[in-house]
């Protein structure tokens, strides 16, 4: 069975600073991909970045990057810089046999 | 626009009633999925289909059907609406093409059923 866990409800950051989103994993799929959604509060899902289970770098997607490390069954996104705009819900996800399933979420305020 | 297209937008329901949420998506994407979002909480998958004619249950598939004839179509059925459907609920679709398979998803429908 595929689990996605979040352990951090809400988070805080200064404006122009870096910030981490934890994301663990579970899955007994050999083959699985992992990505991070963002959420505003105007309800709509915006893919952040994509990770491939045999992928050997990290992925980056501008200011994103998806520190994976699969030994320990985590996908922890950091976003370098923080800007207000990035004041939203995150969420963690991963693919295996097709299914995408959601973390429960993490509520990152940016403080100016 | 190329997107993923939910009607409607917000719906009331009484207890007993049958609907259809619609989805359609013009992007030629193999994969399409349904979600419910409760407050507070994530996306929960209902069904989801990886191509026309193959679709299986999620984690909450119960009180929900779903078919999918086409490649752009993807109809959520609620059969007999229960106050605990009452939640957003959103359609996605992705493809294996865009080398990875993150999704698109649409505006969602936020259902009351009383």
């Amino acid at each position: 069975a595929q689990k996605i866990t979040q352990t951090q409800p809400g988070m805080f950051v200064q404006e122009k600073e870096a910030v981490t989103l934890d994301c663990t994993y579970d899955t007994s799929d050999p083959s699985y991909g992992l990505f991070w959604y963002k959420q505003p509060s105007s309800g709509e899902m915006i893919f952040l970045i994509y990770q491939g289970s045999y992928d050997q770098q990290n992925a980056t997607e501008g200011r994103y990057s998806l520190n994976f490390q699969k030994a320990r069954k985590s996908a922890n996104l950091v976003i370098s810089a923080s800007q207000l705009g990035d004041s939203a819900m995150y969420f963690c996800a991963m693919i295996a046999s097709f299914k995408t399933i959601f973390g429960a979420g993490t509520r990152l305020f940016v403080k100016a | 626009n190329a997107g993923v297209t939910q009607t409607p937008k917000f719906q009331v329901l009484k207890t007993g009633q049958s609907m259809t949420l619609q989805c359609a998506q013009d992007m030629n994407h193999e994969y399409m999925s349904w979600y419910r979002q409760d407050p507070g909480m994530g996306l929960r998958l209902i069904h989801y289909s990886v191509g026309a004619g193959i679709t299986d249950q999620g984690e909450v598939p119960n009180g929900y059907n779903v078919s999918r004839s086409t490649t752009e179509d993807f109809p959520l059925r609620l059969l007999s609406a229960a106050p605990s459907q009452t939640s957003v609920y959103f359609c996605a679709s992705s493809s294996s093409r865009t080398g990875n398979y993150g999704y698109t998803f649409g505006s969602g429908t936020r259902l009351t059923v009383v």
